[in-house]
This record gives C-alpha cells, sequence and structure tokens, in this order.
C-alpha cells in the first residue's frame, strides 16, 4: 500500500525566515515517484518537483531545496528566505510506476506573515 | 507550454441533477486521470483512463460517476445524480506515457462543484 504523511498541518512564518515542510512516504515498490505540489489560494495544483527512487541527490532551485533520504523514507522540502508569495497548501505525492495514480499527503498550509 | 484544460471553472447545481465536467488533456498525452479535493482536504484519485477504457478506479468512483473520451480531444466526467458531499474540486491529469521513467501528471486547473 502507499500512503504519504504530512504531519504538519499548519506553519506560520515570517518573511524571510527559512522553512522546511516535511513529507514521509510509505511503499513497497523498489521504483516509484515523489512529487509536490503547490495550491495556492486560486486552487490550481502547481508542479514544483519530481524525483525518482533511484536518484537521492539534492536538488536546489532558486529558493527551493529539496531532502531526499530513502533510509528514512523522507522528502522534505525548504524554502529559503520565505516570501509572502510563498503562502500556499503545498503537497507531497508518490507514484508507483506500476500504477501511476498520485497518493497524496494532507498537505501543509503554509502561511507567510510580512 | 502545453496545458490540461478544464471547464467549466465553477458549477453550481441542485442535488440530483446530472454534471458533466470537461478536460482536454495534453494533445500527446495517453493517460488521463480525474482526482477530487473536498474543501480543506488532501487529494484523491477518482479514475484513471487509457486507450478508451477505465484502468484503475478508486472506492470513491461509484456507479454515479462514468468518465468518456467523447472525441480525440475531450474527457469527460460525468455524475449522474449529485449529491451534497460530491461538492468538490475536481482536477483532470494527463500523462503521456505511464510507467516511463521521466513522467509527471499534469494537472488541469480544476473545476469547482457545489451542490445545493
Amino acid at each position: 500500500a502507499q500512503k504519504v504523511t504530512q504531519a504538519q498541518t499548519e506553519i506560520s512564518v515570517v518573511e524571510k525566515e527559512d522553512v522546511t515542510l516535511d513529507c514521509v512516504y510509505e511503499t513497497r515498490d523498489t521504483t516509484y515517484y515523489l512529487f509536490w505540489y503547490k495550491q495556492p489560494p486560486s486552487g490550481e495544483l502547481v508542479f514544483l518537483i519530481r524525483r525518482n527512487s533511484f536518484d537521492e541527490q539534492n536538488e536546489i532551485s532558486g529558493r527551493y531545496s529539496w531532502n531526499f533520504q530513502k533510509s528514512t523514507s523522507s522528502f522534505n522540502f525548504t524554502i529559503t528566505a520565505s516570501q509572502v508569495v510563498d503562502s500556499a497548501v503545498y503537497f507531497c505525492a508518490l507514484s508507483a510506476i506500476t500504477g501511476n495514480q498520485f497518493y497524496f499527503g494532507t498537505g501543509t498550509s503554509l502561511t507567510v506573515i510580512p | 507550454e502545453p496545458e490540461v484544460t478544464q471547464t467549466p471553472s465553477h458549477q453550481v447545481t441542485q442535488m440530483g441533477q446530472e454534471v458533466i465536467l470537461r478536460c482536454v488533456p495534453i494533445s500527446n498525452h495517453l493517460y488521463f486521470y480525474w482526482y477530487r479535493q473536498i474543501l480543506g482536504q488532501k487529494v484523491e484519485f477518482l479514475v484513471s483512463f487509457y486507450n478508451n477504457e477505465i484502468s484503475e478506479k478508486s472506492e470513491i468512483f461509484d456507479d454515479q460517476f462514468s468518465v468518456e473520451r467523447p472525441d480525440g480531444s475531450n474527457f469527460t466526467l460525468k455524475i449522474r445524480s449529485t449529491k451534497l458531499e460530491d461538492s468538490a474540486m475536481y482536477f483532470c491529469a494527463s500523462i503521456k506515457v505511464a510507467g516511463a521513467l521521466q513522467e509527471t501528471q499534469y494537472f488541469g486547473p480544476g473545476t469547482r462543484l457545489l451542490v445545493l
């Protein structure tokens, strides 16, 4: 069975602070994909990153960085120097190669206070 | 950049009415999905569709739901007799090839359905 847990329901930070959003996943598949999506108040799902299970390299994209650790089944997302525009709900998702449907976590609502 | 589109963006309907949500997946994509998100909750898988048939469906996708690809571009989700609990955001997604190493599901902007 596939499962994604985002234990942090809501986080508030002051602008320019760094913030890390946690994601822990469960799967029995050896090949799988992990994703992060951003959902702003307008409701659409904005793709942020995809990582496959064979690639444990961390990735940095501007102020965003991701830490994938297979040993702890975690795929955490860090925003450096947060901005008000980062306020949104962030979803972590898992897709196993066999099924391809996405299993979403419950999301973390991030509020960046100016 | 190609994108998935959905119409309408908002739909209000009376309980018991039929609704059809429309999606236009990215043109060279072959696998299509519907998800729903009840307000404040997580995104849940409904159904996947490939080669003109359902390939997988969740427990949510009961006999009230159906999907169709009536032509070469549209992918529709029909709810035959809406219930109050069908109120949600419905997302369509598509993928080029299932099982490939470098694939992302591209989501449409969603249709917000409100059943009164």
